[in-house]
């Protein structure tokens, strides 16, 4: 049961490059998101995903943008990485019901811009 | 600003005693909490939620506390294993706002 899976795990970027950061869900979740963590700071949210279909911009969306490409995948690209965007990046799930709220996780993508 | 506030950023405590972490919000429409735990290189992982229709929800060793009037919400651990040691974060489930963690050591 792999829940959450994000590729890569490091990466290592110059200012102005672009990447796309992966995120694969199979627990059949309909909302996905996109965090990142920098110390002293928590997890602030990129973009969200409610459904397949639709995003939205969380607390931090400059510099980033989302696709959702079918109810599994989603994915996160940097266009013209700068240092500010070193973070730790997390990728999350939540289903339906009771549990909506509950969000699952991947184990992150650590990524640096030099 | 920051909605979610975790104002300790370490704590340890000796093994088999109690660990009490905090956290404080400021907006009175959250209506849902959850705590998360995190081990170095793994994503957060679910621990226990609370409604705010409730004011206290137990799950094994882990018990959450939330006080309304006050803003304020507590997970106590009881009693404290050495694997609990991790960073905990609190988050308004509704809004997924998540406080800044409480790293914590359990010392055997």
């Amino acid at each position: 049961n792999a829940g959450v899976t994000q590729t890569p795990k490091f990466q290592v970027l110059k200012t102005g490059q672009s990447m796309t950061l992966q995120c694969a869900q199979d627990m059949n979740h309909n909302s996905m998101y996109w965090y990142r963590q920098d110390p002293g700071m928590g997890l602030r949210l990129i973009y969200y995903s409610a459904s397949e279909g639709t995003t939205d911009k969380g607390e931090v969306p400059n510099g980033y943008n989302v696709s959702r490409l079918n109810k599994r995948e989603f994915s996160l690209r940097l266009e013209s990485a700068a240092p500010s965007q070193t973070s730790v990046y997390f990728c999350a799930s939540s289903g339906q019901g009771s549990s909506k709220n509950i969000q699952y996780f991947g184990a992150g993508t650590r990524l640096s811009v030099l | 600003d920051q909605q979610v506030k975790q104002n300790s950023p370490s704590l340890s405590v000796q093994e088999g005693r109690i660990s009490i972490l905090n956290c404080d919000y400021t907006n009175s429409m959250f209506d849902y909490f959850l705590w998360y735990k995190k081990y170095p290189a793994e994503g957060p992982t679910f621990l226990i939620s609370i409604s705010s229709i409730k004011d206290k929800n137990e799950d094994g060793r882990f018990t959450v506390f939330l006080n309304k009037s006050a803003k304020h919400l507590s997970l106590h651990i009881v009693p404290s294993q050495p694997g609990d040691s991790a960073v905990y974060f609190c988050a308004a489930g509704n809004q997924f706002y998540f406080g800044t963690g409480t790293s914590l050591t359990v010392i055997p």
